[in-house]
C-alpha cells in the first residue's frame, strides 16, 4: 500500500526564520506534487517534479525531489506571514493510472 | 483558471437520504476526480474518471457512487447518506499531470 507522510504536521515559525517540510513515500514515483490550501479554499498547485533531482523554486518557496530515498522537501526561505496555509504533497499511485496518493497535509503558521 | 465548478456548494442532509454532488468543467479534459477531506486525513480519492462512462474506484469508494455521462459532468452520489460521510468533497480534473480543484462542497449529514 503506497503511503504518503509529511513532517512535521504542525509548524509554527516566526517571520524571518527558514524551514524545511517533508515528504516521504513508500513506493517507487517518479513524480510529485505540491498544493498550497488557505483555510475554507480550494488546493492550489505549487510545485510538479517530475524526476530525480528536480528543483523548483517560487519566491520564498523552494522544492526537491529524491526518488532513490522517496523523499521530498518543501524548503521556506526568509518566511512572511502571507506563507501561512496548509501544505499537501502527493504523488502518483503506483498502478500507471491517472491516481494521486496525498500526504495529510502540513499545517504552517507564520507569527508576525 | 480550469472553469471547474461545484454544486451545491453547501448541503445539509439527514442520514438515509440520497446525495447526488455534482463536478462540471468547461473544457473536454479526460480525467476527473472525486476527494474527501477530512481532518487528520488530507485528501482521499473516492472515484476517478478516466471518459465517459469510465470510471474506477478509489481508496475510501464504499457508499459512494458516480456517474459520467457527459465529458464535462461527474457526478458522485451518496445512496444513503451516513454520518461518516459528513466532510467537504473536492473535484478535480488532471492536465499533463498536474491536478486543479474545484471549489468544494461542504456536505453535513445529520
Amino acid at each position: 500500500e503506497l503511503k504518503v507522510e509529511q513532517n512535521p504536521l504542525f509548524l509554527s515559525m516566526q517571520e524571518g526564520k527558514n524551514y524545511t517540510i517533508y515528504c516521504n513515500y513508500s513506493t517507487t514515483s517518479d513524480r510529485l506534487y505540491w498544493y498550497r490550501q488557505d483555510p475554507g479554499k480550494s488546493l492550489e498547485s505549487l510545485f510538479v517534479l517530475l524526476s530525480n533531482g528536480a528543483v523548483k523554486q517560487e519566491g520564498r518557496l523552494m522544492a526537491s525531489l529524491d526518488t532513490k530515498a522517496r523523499l521530498s522537501t518543501l524548503h521556506i526561505t526568509a518566511a512572511v506571514h502571507d506563507l501561512s496555509a496548509t501544505y499537501f504533497c502527493a504523488v502518483d499511485a503506483p498502478s500507471g493510472t491517472y491516481k494521486y496518493i496525498f500526504g495529510t497535509g502540513t499545517r504552517l503558521k507564520v507569527l508576525a | 483558471d480550469a472553469g471547474i465548478t461545484q454544486s451545491p456548494r453547501h448541503k445539509v442532509t439527514e442520514t438515509g437520504t440520497p446525495v447526488t454532488l455534482r463536478c462540471h468543467q468547461t473544457e473536454n479534459h479526460r480525467y476527473m476526480y472525486w476527494y474527501r477531506q477530512d481532518p487528520g486525513h488530507g485528501l482521499r480519492l473516492i472515484h476517478y474518471s478516466y471518459g465517459v462512462k469510465d470510471t474506477d474506484k478509489g481508496e475510501v469508494s464504499d457508499g459512494y457512487s458516480v456517474s459520467r455521462s457527459k465529458t464535462e459532468d461527474f457526478l458522485l452520489t451518496l445512496e444513503s447518506a451516513t454520518s461518516s460521510q459528513t466532510s467537504v468533497y473536492f473535484c478535480a480534473i488532471s492536465i499533463a499531470y498536474e491536478q486543479y480543484f474545484g471549489p468544494g462542497t461542504r456536505l453535513t449529514v445529520t
